[in-house]
């Protein structure tokens, strides 16, 4: 079955600097990438999803890189503020199961 | 504010009680998830219902009991349950039942088994 695996668990950044996550998937037959963010006391909200048919999105701040051929993909925030402070969860999916990241808990120091 | 509605936000209950647990959607969606989180863990799939039918059962004991009664609630019932059955638990809605669908999430029950 599909193993995803996310990194860093945890990330301290300065506000204004940029974040990086990082996830790898096994499944070559995955075809989409969602990424959720939870806030505490809240329930998982998605923020951005890419397609196996390209490479990157953007939307605002934030960015989702898709390499299929090393069958790994990233999320970037730029310009980091204290309300991207939450948990965010990659995951990948094919036609049969979508597989979740571990979390990354995004810490933005004031 | 979230389409989708789950009580009660906090539940502690003994291994010989039995509760429930309810989801509303509103959203118009046609599927219904069961998530189970754990701290530090990737979110279980627990059941899938679409169009009210159960299309997926991923190994949960019998002690969790969903139920569908039309196509905006999902109840999870709980009996006899086990301290490591404590967890957040989330319900989910999307469009279709497919898994390239983005899901729609409550704000879950945190639920406490002494």
């Amino acid at each position: 079955g599909e193993n995803v695996e996310q990194h860093p668990s945890t990330l301290s950044v300065q506000e204004g600097d940029s974040a990086v996550i990082k996830c790898t998937y096994s499944d070559s037959a995955s075809n989409y990438f969602p990424w959720y963010k939870q806030e505490l006391g809240k329930g998982p909200q998605l923020i951005i999803d890419i397609r196996s048919n390209v490479g990157e999105k953007k939307d605002q701040r934030i960015a989702v890189t898709l390499n299929k051929t090393a069958k790994h993909f990233s999320l970037h925030i730029t310009e980091t503020q204290p309300e991207d402070s939450a948990v965010y969860f990659c995951a990948a999916s094919n036609d049969y199961k979508l597989s979740f990241g571990a979390g990354t808990t995004v810490t933005v120091r004031a | 504010e979230t389409g989708v509605t789950q009580t009660p936000r906090h539940l502690v209950m003994g291994m010989t009680n039995k509760k429930s647990l309810k989801c509303e959607q509103h959203l118009g969606h046609n599927a219904m998830y069961w998530y189970k989180q754990s701290a530090k863990k990737p979110l279980e799939l627990m059941f899938v219902y679409s169009l009210e039918e159960r299309v997926e059962n991923n190994s949960v004991p019998s002690r969790f009991s969903p139920e569908c009664p039309n196509s905006s609630h999902l109840f999870l019932h709980l009996h006899t349950l086990q301290p490591e059955d404590s967890a957040l638990y989330l319900c989910a809605s999307s469009p279709l039942r497919s898994n390239n669908s983005p899901l729609h999430f409550g704000n879950g029950t945190r639920l406490t088994v002494t």
